[in-house]
């Protein structure tokens, strides 16, 4: 089956510093990715959707400057929190979708942000 | 036109009993119709999904049944096990397309008791 991996699985800073995910596709080549945000007892908010090589697209209150995305390669996507504060402190979830079909979109099993 | 919604917030249901979520969507672009599972601190995963050409699907003890015409569908667990507690996500979107993204109901926190 395809597996999608995020690391760190959590993460601990403090207030102002920035702190990188990464979100792997392991066995498969993901022409999109997405980024998630999951507050606690709460849905999955979409943050912004990115395809390889190009810039991401961020949804409408999603600071593109705090949040950076960079989709190097079809197998990695990065989404890196910049001078991050306590209300950045959340579940962050990528998925990856193999192809065009939603079909093919798999999550990865989330990183949660805890900041000091 | 983009909400999808999803009732009840919380489910509790004793062990053997069905448990029933029902989610509600407007945008007629929707066609593709999955169910997610999370448990706590883990990602989403998928567990059933429906296109709008079928009113049923049924998978183990899982089953969508889809109404195209009143824009609900609707997740069954039959013979629900302590294992399923957990919450579940509906959700939404168009089957194709570079651009197409997934909208996600609120959840349903299911209990399922001893």
């Amino acid at each position: 089956g395809a597996v999608v991996s995020q690391h760190p699985s959590w993460v601990i800073c403090k207030s102002g510093t920035s702190v990188k995910i990464e979100c792997r596709s392991l066995d498969f080549q993901a022409t999109t990715m997405f980024w998630y945000r999951q507050f606690p007892k709460q849905s999955l908010m979409l943050m912004a959707t990115s395809n390889e090589g190009s810039k991401a697209t961020y949804e409408q209150g999603v600071e593109k400057d705090k949040f950076l995305i960079n989709h190097a390669s079809l197998t990695l996507s990065t989404l890196t929190v910049t001078s991050a504060h306590p209300e950045d402190s959340s579940f962050y979830i990528c998925s990856a979708r193999r192809g065009r079909l939603q079909e093919t979109q798999y999550f990865g099993p989330g990183t949660r942000l805890l900041v000091l | 036109q983009q909400q999808v919604k999803q009732s009840p917030q919380s489910l509790i249901v004793q062990k053997g009993g069905i448990s029933i979520i029902n989610c509600a969507y407007e945008n007629t672009a929707f066609d593709y119709f999955p169910w997610y599972q999370q448990f706590p601190g883990k990602g989403p995963a998928l567990l059933i999904a429906i296109r709008p050409d079928v009113s049923e699907k049924k998978e183990g003890r899982f089953t969508i049944s889809f109404n195209k015409s009143a824009k609900q569908f609707s997740l069954h667990i039959m013979d629900s096990q302590p294992g399923d507690s957990a919450t579940y996500f509906c959700a939404a979107s168009p089957r194709t397309g570079t651009a197409s993204k997934l909208t996600f109901g609120t959840g349903t926190r299911l209990q399922v008791t001893l």
